[in-house]
């Protein structure tokens, strides 16, 4: 069965520092991948999708991610965090890989430093 | 403006008293779905429905039942909660359960405490 994986559960870093969250999915050919965001008290927001083509997307906030087929990953990035990124992340598979439902990360939580 | 809309936002019953919780979504989308949020489990779905008067369960159904008699609504229904159904609840929407071109449109969540 497909699945996704968010290694870290909560990470903290410096206002202006660059980020990095990790997601790892199990599906044997290539999946269509998403990165989701929940602020305080919100609900879900998508950050940005892939689909095929150029492996790395850019999506809102200044927020970027990168598909590695070799790594089976899918890692959002941004060069310099702001305090107003503090939220929760998902990343996201439909289970059938390009359609169906969606099977979630179990999130991570960024927090932000001054 | 593009919405899906949940109510109530906050929520806190007693245990065996039946509820509703209300989803609205203003795309005219096909498919709907419910999840709920637990710390350190991430969502999980609940129920979805690809279109009017189908339902399917999702993995978590448990305790819970779903309508869908018009497009634009999909209530989630606990006919006897419990304190375990204590949770965040997400309804979301999307043109259809095809990934395509399709995203996924959440509701500001419901907070539900059940005592």
């Amino acid at each position: 069965a497909q699945s996704v994986t968010q290694p870290d559960i909560h990470i903290t870093v410096s206002e202006g520092a660059s980020l990095e969250l990790r997601c790892n999915y199990s599906y044997g050919a290539t999946p269509y991948l998403f990165w989701y965001v929940q602020s305080p008290g919100q609900g879900l927001q998508l950050l940005l999708k892939y689909f095929s083509g150029d492996t790395l997307v850019q999506g809102i906030k200044g927020f970027e991610a990168e598909f590695k087929r070799s790594q089976s990953s899918f890692n959002l990035r941004k060069p310099s965090v702001h305090w107003s990124d503090a939220a929760e992340y998902f990343c996201a598979v439909p289970e059938g890989g390009s359609q169906g439902n969606l099977i979630f990360g179990k999130g991570t939580k960024l927090s932000v430093k001054p | 403006e593009a919405q899906v809309t949940q109510n109530p936002r906050y929520l806190i019953t007693v245990t065996g008293k039946k509820l509703t919780v209300t989803c609205s979504q203003n795309m005219n989308h096909e498919y709907m779905s419910w999840y709920r949020q637990d710390p350190g489990l991430g969502l999980r779905q609940i129920y979805y429905s690809m279109n009017v008067e189908v339902t399917d369960k999702g993995d978590v159904p448990e305790g819970y039942k779903v309508s869908r008699k018009e497009k634009r609504n999909f209530p989630l229904i606990l006919e006897s909660p419990s304190p375990n159904q204590t949770s965040l609840y997400f309804c979301a929407s999307s043109l259809s359960a095809g990934w395509a071109k399709n995203i996924q449109y959440f509701g500001a969540g419901t907070r539900l405490s059940v005592l």
